[in-house]
């Protein structure tokens, strides 16, 4: 079964930092690129990074470059996102995301997600 | 970026009966290899989205043949021919054509 493990959430203060971690099972991961989704009651569904397989290609959103990195670990079949100088509006649901298709952007696999709170 | 913009926001709907959601893209999700790079989720309640469509009309693996897409350019529609109670939920379109790939903001699906 293809499945997708977020873990690392929690509670933390602004300007503080937290590394998300995803462990993924049942499919070859190294052949996937992967993602990250975060979703809010007030902004909905908002994608936040992208790495492809060898990690050379990394794309980020706007609103969190400089200050959020993605990375990813093919032996360990493990996904990261660490997130620096968090702001409020990072509460979020975290969910990793697998790219179904190397071609064309599609999302065939979601993780549970895990939730980060930012508040003092 | 694009912007992704649904219609209704809520639908009400009653078990049997067809069901239509639109979405609309600030610009064109054609690309020059003849796909639309549209996509469409269906968050039900308490579980994470899940794929139902992409590439404008293509069911993603285990996807009931009620659900359809169609649509180019910048107007799509997901169609369900007949609605079940296991449909509830919150529908996104997603363009994938141009980072950062953008979500509508949802439309809700219940029973009447």
């Amino acid at each position: 079964e293809v499945q997708l493990v977020e873990s690392g959430g929690g509670l933390v203060q602004p300007g503080g930092s937290l590394r998300l971690s995803c462990a993924a099972s049942g499919f070859t991961f190294a052949t996937y690129s992967m993602n990250w989704v975060r979703q809010t009651p007030g902004k909905g569904l908002e994608w936040l990074s992208y790495i492809n397989t060898n990690s050379r290609s990394i794309y980020y959103a706007d609103s969190v470059k400089g200050r959020f990195t993605i990375s990813r670990d093919n032996a360990g079949k493990s996904l990261y996102l660490q997130m620096n100088s968090l702001r409020a509006e990072d509460t979020a649901m975290y969910y990793c995301v697998r790219d179904g298709n190397p071609a064309f952007v599609y999302f065939d696999c979601w993780g549970q997600g895990t939730p980060v709170t930012v508040s003092s | 970026d694009v912007v992704m913009t649904q219609s209704p926001l809520s639908l009400p709907v009653t078990p049997g009966e067809p069901a239509s959601i639109s979405c609309r893209s600030s610009q064109t999700l054609l690309h020059s290899d003849g796909n639309n790079y549209l996509d469409w989720y269906l968050q039900k309640p308490g579980q994470s989205p899940q794929l139902l469509i992409y590439l404008g009309s293509i069911r993603a693996s285990g996807v009931p043949d009620r659900f359809s897409g169609s649509g180019s350019g910048t107007d799509f529609t997901l169609k369900i021919s007949r609605v079940e109670a296991d449909d509830v939920g919150v529908y996104y379109c997603m363009q994938g054509l141009v980072t950062p790939w953008t979500f509508g903001q949802g439309t809700k699906v219940d029973i009447k």
